[in-house]
């Protein structure tokens, strides 16, 4: 059965500095796509990154950056840079082929500091 | 800026009322989902839909939930009756599906039941 695993419950990170948010997962299928959504205190989720199984490079944007490692199965989400407003939750999830479903991790509390 | 809306987005109410969510997915995306979000259980999928027309939901309790599209720009949640333990987050999102990634959240309603 398909699997998210977060590992990190929380993770502290200076301003202007990367922090690496870790995610396994675990499916039998080729194909999948990985996704990182941000919770901030206000609850709403974000969407920030997504990951194909197939795709030759790591995904970016802007800031975040998805460390993936299709043998160890591992997805990080890598922020550089960081900034006091991406204190929050952030969610790894996963979506095998053929469905829509999203499979979600227990979440990573990142709390940034001046 | 297009955006899912959710509605109410808070709700207080006493068991054994029927409590109604209602979700504006983005214009033209024609996937729509139901999550419920809580401490012990995290994000769990409820039901889903595709073009209006329910694909699953294995999820969801089916003795007193029930999640309609009675049209293209409005998806419904009900609980009757509920219950104290059915306090949560609940999330709307929708995508575009069918290959295309991403799920774009709402902001939630957080139910809470006496």
């Amino acid at each position: 059965a398909q699997k998210i695993t977060q590992t990190q419950p929380g993770m502290f990170v200076q301003e202007k500095e990367a922090v690496t948010l870790d995610c396994t997962y675990d499916t039998s299928d080729p194909s999948y796509g990985l996704f990182w959504y941000k919770q901030p205190s206000s609850g709403e989720m974000i969407f920030l990154i997504y990951q194909g199984s197939y795709d030759q490079q790591n995904a970016t944007e802007g800031r975040y950056s998805l460390n993936f490692q299709k043998a160890r199965k591992s997805a990080n989400l890598v922020i550089s840079a960081s900034q006091l407003g991406d204190s929050a939750m952030y969610f790894c999830a996963m979506r095998e082929y053929n469905t829509d479903k999203l499979i979600f991790g227990t979440g990573t509390r990142l709390q940034v500091f001046p | 800026d297009a955006r899912v809306t959710q509605t109410p987005r808070d709700k207080v109410t006493e068991m054994g009322q029927e409590v109604t969510m209602r979700c504006q997915p983005i214009l033209g995306h024609n996937t729509v989902f139901w999550y419920r979000q809580t401490m012990m259980q995290g994000l769990e999928l409820l039901a889903y839909f595709r073009n209006r027309a329910p694909l699953d939901d294995s999820g969801m309790p089916k003795d007193r939930f029930s999640a309609e599209m009675p049209d293209a720009t409005l998806a419904t949640l009900k609980i009757q009756p509920s219950e104290p333990r059915d306090s949560a987050v609940y999330f709307c999102a929708s995508g575009l599906g069918a290959g295309q990634e991403t799920q774009y959240f709402g902001p939630g309603t957080r139910l809470l039941v006496l």
